[in-house]
């Protein structure tokens, strides 16, 4: 079975530049997470999607960050313009919609801002 | 609410000995219990998970994991760490919509 895939592994932008993230789920998973991951902390949700449905985007800088899940697959994630502050580890993840169930994580895209 | 507390940002163990990685939880809900591994540059991979079911958990690479609900507590052990198991550990409580919450992680270092 193949995992989540996400691209692209590693990008460098400047600052005020934009730059999007491409994240395929597990086939069959109706639930996405999109992840950042500062250096030294755990990961934080920015935005989980049920099919192609907004269920959590109460983390997500709504004023440079925004995603999308057309046709309840495939998501991008875009952050528009970049601050320094955005170099994270960006990570997508699925699940089966059941409670409790796993979530499947992709590699992560590096970024850094400078 | 739902957060975990990881106690230990870094452990040291040499190879061979025992693996203690401690976890403290708070859920309003009935929660469900996971613990993550982190390689570098890799993905998060499932060691293990509790889901209200036995309370002794067992997982991959001879990892398991102990439930105890009167110490909100979800700490992880192996018998004898080897130098494969140097990464990031992270224990996870989920919420009713399965929304994960993580800890900050504990760095394992593994000694010859």
């Amino acid at each position: 079975e193949a995992g989540v895939a996400q691209s692209p592994r590693y990008k460098i932008i400047e600052k005020r530049q934009s730059v999007a993230f491409w994240c395929n789920p597990i086939s069959g998973h109706a639930t996405l997470y999109w992840y950042q991951q500062i250096l030294g902390q755990g990961p934080k949700l920015l935005i989980q999607f049920q099919n192609n449905g907004v269920v959590d985007d109460s983390q997500l800088p709504k004023d440079r960050f925004s995603a999308e899940r057309l046709k309840g697959v495939d998501s991008t994630l875009k952050i528009q313009p970049a601050k320094l502050e955005d170099s994270a580890v960006y990570l997508c993840a699925s699940s089966l919609e059941i409670v409790g169930n796993i979530q499947y994580f992709g590699a992560g895209t590096r970024l850094s801002v400078l | 609410a739902q957060s975990v507390t990881q106690l230990d940002s870094h452990v040291s163990v040499s190879e061979g000995t025992p693996v203690l990685l401690r976890c403290n939880y708070s859920s309003s809900y009935s929660p469900s219990l996971f613990w993550y591994v982190q390689h570098p540059n890799k993905g998060l991979q499932l060691l293990l998970k509790y889901t209200s079911a036995a309370t002794l958990v067992k997982g991959i690479n001879g990892f398991e994991a102990e439930f105890k609900k009167s110490e909100t507590s979800f700490h992880l052990t192996k018998p004898s760490a080897h130098m494969s198991d140097a990464a990031e550990y992270f224990c996870v409580v989920s919420d009713e919509f399965n929304k994960f919450y993580f800890g900050s992680g504990t760095k394992l270092n593994v000694k010859p």
